[in-house]
């Protein structure tokens, strides 16, 4: 257990449904990065935080996709009108930005799936 | 062309080999490098990093080849329980991580 926690942990869903997945990460860490991976692919970015301020978002986050962290602890990331694609392991990541051991810690993830 | 790439493997390899990855990055303003492990169906976790002078842990040496823009990782002495796939970071300035596709190594008995 890396101290980041992911829920659901597998989620199933209708397509045109809306999801919403929780990460919780490790307490004092200050940066937050949710990644999207498929089956032979390596995680791919999808945004990552600073606190509560969102810093970047990847051209493969549609307009169907937001993230928050309201608190700058835990952070949501939601798909709205769900399609087959966005079948996929939705992966957080949590470090202390600033220091010199970066080690990103990540969640067990939350697979998805869209039928 | 992808901002981090890596060898397509798979790599089959008996024990006791010695087996070397290539990574390769786009972006010459990175600044971080690191080895990532993971497991089948489990979260990546840090193998090492990789320091401008090259750095060893073990069985396991990273080099980084700022002018050709390429890291790689060499695996000594290979064990069955190195079979995962290696994903290769990079980060930029701003500490955002890129990911390689990940080189799924099996080593076999």
């Amino acid at each position: 257990d890396t101290g980041v926690s992911q829920n659901p942990r597998h989620k199933i869903t209708k397509r045109g449904q809306n999801v919403t997945f929780r990460c919780d990460p490790i307490s004092e860490h200050n940066r937050l990065y949710w990644y999207r991976q498929t089956l032979g692919q390596g995680p791919e970015f999808l945004t990552y935080f600073q606190n509560e301020a969102q810093l970047e978002k990847s051209r493969l986050l549609s307009d169907r996709f937001s993230a928050e962290r309201p608190k700058g602890s835990f952070s949501t990331l939601e798909i709205q009108r769900t399609e087959q694609g966005d079948s996929a392991m939705y992966l957080c990541a949590s470090i202390l930005y600033g220091t010199v051991n970066t080690e990103a810690f990540f969640g067990q993830g939350t697979r998805l799936t869209v039928v | 062309r992808k901002e981090v790439e890596q060898d397509p493997g798979p790599f089959n390899v008996p024990e006791g080999a010695t087996v070397a990855f290539n990574c390769t990055y786009s972006n010459s303003a990175s600044q971080s490098f690191f080895w990532y492990r993971q497991d089948c169906r489990k979260e990546p976790k840090l193998l090492m990093s990789v320091y401008s002078s090259g750095n060893e842990d073990g069985r396991f040496t990273a080099q980084l080849n700022r002018a050709s823009q390429y890291i790689s990782l060499l695996i000594r002495d290979s064990k069955l329980s190195d079979s995962a796939t290696y994903l290769c970071v990079v980060t930029h300035n701003n500490n955002d991580m890129r990911f390689g596709a990940g080189t799924r190594l099996t080593v076999k008995p």
